[in-house]
């Protein structure tokens, strides 16, 4: 059972434009969501995270949605930079007990310069 | 503040053997959580320890099994290793309560070839 789905597995943007990476879930229990990127022979670095309670959160470049009654969220990227190709995976998680991260199954973004 | 660190990076086991993978977590974080990122798919949880106990897992079998230490490292360990077991096994620290609020720290991983 796919809690988070990511349907798109790539997607390509030219440099400087807006990149958009789209995340669905279907448990309507989940706290938080969160986007983490990650390059090849690394881990999953932390990008940005959204309350169950919000439908917006901004962090410079990144701003991330929540739309609850469609159980979807997005990322935002803007403007796009070479640096930001990468693998990135939407995440949903509870609290306080209940922490452990469901993950999609990534979408890999290529910016083209 | 260091990071996660995660040994070894790369590990080749044979079939029915015994595996440990070793996590020091990134300072001042108290819980330790286990991931295993198969090709092409997103990392699955494992299981979460708080103060050296298992403090949440994931749909794996009991061969796997971890410890948490009081300095908060931690190992994770696989028995009667099966072809499948093949994977990336990532180990991620946080404080307790806000990993979800200011993202868990992941380490580079271990990968892990079982044949």
């Amino acid at each position: 059972d796919q809690q988070v789905k990511q349907n798109s597995p790539s997607l390509s943007v030219q440099e400087g434009r807006i990149s958009i990476l789209n995340c669905d879930y279907t448990n309507s229990m989940f706290d938080y969501f969160l986007w983490y990127k990650k390059y090849p022979a690394e881990g999953p670095t932390f990008l940005i995270s959204i309350s169950s309670i919000k439908d917006k959160n901004e962090d410079g470049r990144f701003t991330v949605f929540l739309n609850k009654s469609a159980k979807h969220l997005s990322l935002h990227i803007v403007p796009s930079q070479p640096g930001d190709s990468a693998v990135y995976f939407c995440a949903a998680s509870g609290i306080f007990g209940n922490e452990k991260l469901t993950f999609g199954t990534g979408t890999r973004l290529t910016i083209i310069p | 503040e260091t990071g996660v660190t995660q040994s070894p990076t790369h590990l080749i086991k044979t079939r029915g053997q015994q595996v440990t993978l070793r996590c020091s977590s990134q300072s001042g974080h108290n819980t330790v959580s286990w991931y295993q990122q198969a090709l092409g798919q997103g990392p699955q949880f494992i299981f979460q320890y708080y103060r050296e106990e298992e403090n949440g897992r994931g749909n794996f079998p009991p061969r796997f099994s971890g410890l948490q230490f009081p300095n908060y490292s931690s190992e994770l360990n696989v028995n009667a290793l099966e072809l499948d077991d093949s994977a990336l096994y990532l180990c991620a620290s946080s404080s307790l309560g806000q990993g979800a609020i200011y993202g868990y720290t992941f380490g580079s991983g271990t990968r892990l070839t079982v044949v």
